[in-house]
């Protein structure tokens, strides 16, 4: 099952350029999860937020979620060349299943 | 500290011939364990886990099947690869309880079934 999509599918910026990323799912949480890959390699777990927490910042990294609406987002700031990756929002599904979403692939250009 | 290996990095398999591929995790204990299949530029797409030894839990009924015959170690195998079976697999892990939230990945093995 799909729990959580990403939005947009693809984003290319300038480097310095902030890069914002979207994510919906579909049933109640108790947390939400971004990861990020590399081409060609495993994911990395970079930032989790709970249900009762609304803002969260790790780094250059600012996680949002709604739950009102079902939504999170994931802010990149000052952008660099080697955040170029594909970066997923992640879900609980029961107690044990974790479920991706579709990802954003992020291209930061010189 | 924890680690996760997965093997092979690559694979070229003809169709018809079976297939495993293997994944250990050192350093923990009792983990919940996953395989992950990702087709190009997707999500992932999961495909079994399992909470304890000889405990599997299948997500999309398939050519693949999964065995733990250790507490830390998880086989992917299949008898007659299909095609359809191409893809990027992922073996991932987290604790179990509470505490046990974040997955970690291995660095996955890339199948092509010719």
């Amino acid at each position: 099952s799909q729990q959580g999509e990403e939005d947009p599918q693809a984003l290319s910026i300038q480097e310095g350029e902030n890069a914002t990323m979207n994510c919906s799912y579909k049933t109640s949480i108790n947390n939400l999860q971004w990861y990020r890959q590399n081409s060609g390699r495993g994911l990395v777990h970079l930032i989790l937020i709970r249900s009762n927490e609304r803002e969260k910042h790790s780094g250059r990294l600012r996680v949002t979620l709604d739950t009102s609406k079902k939504s999170s987002s994931l802010l990149i700031t000052a952008s660099r060349a080697a955040d170029t990756a594909s970066y997923f929002c992640a879900t609980v599904e029961g107690a044990q299943k974790l479920v991706f979403g579709q990802g954003t692939r992020l291209t930061i250009n010189p | 500290s924890q680690t996760i290996h997965q093997w092979p990095a690559t694979l070229v398999q003809p169709v018809g011939s079976p297939l495993s591929l293997e994944c250990t995790v050192e350093g923990t204990s009792n983990p919940n364990l996953y395989w992950y299949r990702q087709a190009a530029g997707r999500g992932l797409q999961l495909l079994f886990y399992s909470v304890g030894i000889g405990q599997i839990s299948s997500e999309v009924p398939q050519n693949l099947s999964a065995s733990r015959p250790q507490d830390r170690q998880f086989i992917l195998s299949s008898k007659k690869l299909l095609l359809s079976d191409s893809g990027f697999y992922l073996c991932a892990w987290r604790s179990q309880g509470a505490r046990g939230e974040k997955l970690f990945f291995g660095s996955g093995t890339q199948l092509s079934v010719l």
